[in-house]
């Protein structure tokens, strides 16, 4: 298994660009999530899905939008970049909550992005 | 706002050495885990324990969890260099297990 993958590993953005950062786990889990890191901090979580076609607002999700068309891919839409999106986003899946262990997160490499 | 406070924000310790690393939580959890995170990488999660439970070992790795105190501790004995990295303790809510909580992590350093 792959695991989860991210790409691209890095991008660097103009002010007001859009783009997508794709996300692709194939361990058949039920929940996906999109973090971001800033320097010096911990994750803060921007939306999350608990399976296709189901998303949900994290604690910073102003800026970006997510879908879910398959267990697979969970894309995160930044629609307008701004600088202060600046920083390193994880996506990550668990199994499901009622599984004994599924509470577990299996992180992907992390994409970083730079918005001048 | 992160739920977690971690502490130290950086410990720097010798080779052979355990180290401790602890974790304050405000709310009600399900469950805390703790992850590593390697210079530049993803994190890797290291251990969870469940709110009915007080301790748990893996290896060299002990965690506590006392929920009357809202806190939680890492022990890492026998510290190797290649320990040297970030660990973050995120909590469980009864949200689900999609949506925890990070803290903002503890560097730790291991000198050979």
């Amino acid at each position: 298994n792959a695991g989860v993958t991210q790409t691209p590993k890095f991008q660097v953005l103009k002010t007001g660009q859009s783009m997508t950062l794709q996300c692709a786990q194939d361990m058949n889990h039920e929940y996906m999530s999109w973090y971001r890191q800033d320097p010096g901090m911990g994750l803060r979580l921007i939306h999350y899905s608990v399976g296709a076609g189901i998303t949900d607002q994290g604690e910073v999700p102003n800026g970006y939008n997510v879908s879910r068309s398959t267990t697979e891919d969970f894309p995160l839409r930044l629609l307008s970049a701004a600088p202060s999106q600046t920083s390193v986003y994880f996506c990550a899946s668990s199994y499901s909550h009622g599984l004994a262990g599924g509470e577990t997160q299996y992180f992907g490499p992390g994409t970083r992005l730079l918005v001048l | 706002s992160q739920q977690g406070e971690e502490d130290p924000q950086a410990l720097s310790i010798q080779e052979g050495e355990n180290a401790t690393m602890n974790c304050s939580y405000k709310t009600s959890i399900n469950n805390l885990q703790w992850y590593r995170q390697n210079s530049g990488r993803g994190l890797v999660h290291l251990i969870l324990i469940r709110s009915n439970e007080r301790e748990k070992h893996s290896g060299r790795l002990r965690v506590t969890l006392d929920t009357s105190k809202k806190s939680s501790s890492l022990l890492i004995t026998a510290s190797r260099a290649a320990d040297t990295a970030s660990y973050f303790c995120a909590t469980g809510g009864l949200g689900g297990a999609q949506k925890l909580v990070f803290g903002q992590g503890t560097r730790l350093t291991i000198n050979p």
